[in-house]
C-alpha cells in the first residue's frame, strides 16, 4: 500500500538552530514529491516539487532533497516566521488517478 | 494574479442537510482537486477533475459529489451531512492533472 511517513511529528527549535525534517515513502512508481507549508486554519502553501533521486531545490532558508526512499527538508538558521506545519505529499502511478498521498506533517515551532 | 478562491470561508450546517462548496482555480489551470482535512491530519483526497472530466475519486461515500464547469470552476456537494463531515475542505488547482497543486484557503464546515 502506498504510504508517506513524516518525522518528527513535532519539532521545537531556537532561532538560528538548523535542522531537517524527514519524509519517507513507499509508493509504486513515484511521479513527484511535493513539500507544502501550512499555517493554522489556512490552505497548504506550495514550496517544492522533486521528481527524481538526487534532485535538490532551494528557497530562502529551505532546501529540499530527494532519494529513492525519502526526502529531507533542511531548514537553515530558521526564524520565528518559519513556524508552521510542513506537509509532504507524493504522487504515485495509478492509471488515471492523479491523487496525492499525504503525510501527517511536522509541526515546527521556532522560538525567538 | 488571483490565487485559488473558495467560498464560503466558513459554514455551519445541521445534520442531514446538504451543502455546496465552490472553487475558482487559478486562471489558466484546467485541473481542480478537492480534499478534506481534519484537524491534525494531512489532507484526504476526495475528487480530481481535469477538463471537466472526473480523473480520480478517493475513498468517500456517494454522499460526496462534484463537478467542473466549462470555465474550470468546480463545486463539491455533500448530502445528508454527518457530524464527522466537519472539517476544512480544500480546493487545489493545477495546470495539468499531474503538476504541482496550489491550494485555496479552504472552507471550514461545521456540522452540528
Amino acid at each position: 500500500e502506498d504510504q508517506v511517513t513524516q518525522s518528527p511529528e513535532a519539532l521545537r527549535l531556537q532561532e538560528g538552530e538548523s535542522s531537517s525534517l524527514n519524509c519517507s515513502y513507499t509508493v509504486s512508481g513515484l511521479r513527484g514529491l511535493f513539500w507544502y507549508r501550512q499555517d493554522p486554519g489556512k490552505g497548504p502553501e506550495f514550496l517544492f516539487t522533486l521528481y527524481s533521486a538526487g534532485e535538490e531545490k532551494e528557497k530562502e532558508r529551505l532546501k529540499a532533497t530527494l532519494t529513492k526512499k525519502e526526502s529531507f527538508l533542511h531548514i537553515t538558521a530558521p526564524k520565528p516566521e518559519d513556524s508552521a506545519t510542513y506537509l509532504c505529499a507524493v504522487q504515485a502511478e495509478a492509471g488515471n488517478n492523479r491523487k496525492l498521498i499525504w503525510g501527517l506533517g511536522t509541526s515546527l515551532a521556532v522560538n525567538p | 494574479d488571483a490565487g485559488v478562491t473558495q467560498s464560503p470561508t466558513h459554514l455551519i450546517k445541521t445534520r442531514g442537510q446538504q451543502v455546496t462548496l465552490r472553487c475558482s482555480p487559478i486562471s489558466g489551470h484546467k485541473s481542480v482537486s478537492w480534499y478534506q482535512q481534519v484537524l491534525g491530519q494531512g489532507p484526504q483526497f476526495i475528487f480530481q477533475y481535469y477538463e471537466k472530466e472526473e480523473r480520480g475519486r478517493g475513498n468517500f461515500p456517494d454522499r460526496f459529489s462534484a463537478r467542473q464547469f466549462p470555465n474550470y470552476s468546480s463545486e463539491l456537494n455533500v448530502n445528508a451531512l454527518l457530524l464527522g463531515d466537519s472539517a476544512l475542505y480544500l480546493c487545489a488547482s493545477s495546470f495539468l492533472a499531474n503538476t504541482e497543486a496550489f491550494f485555496g484557503q479552504g472552507t471550514r464546515l461545521t456540522v452540528v
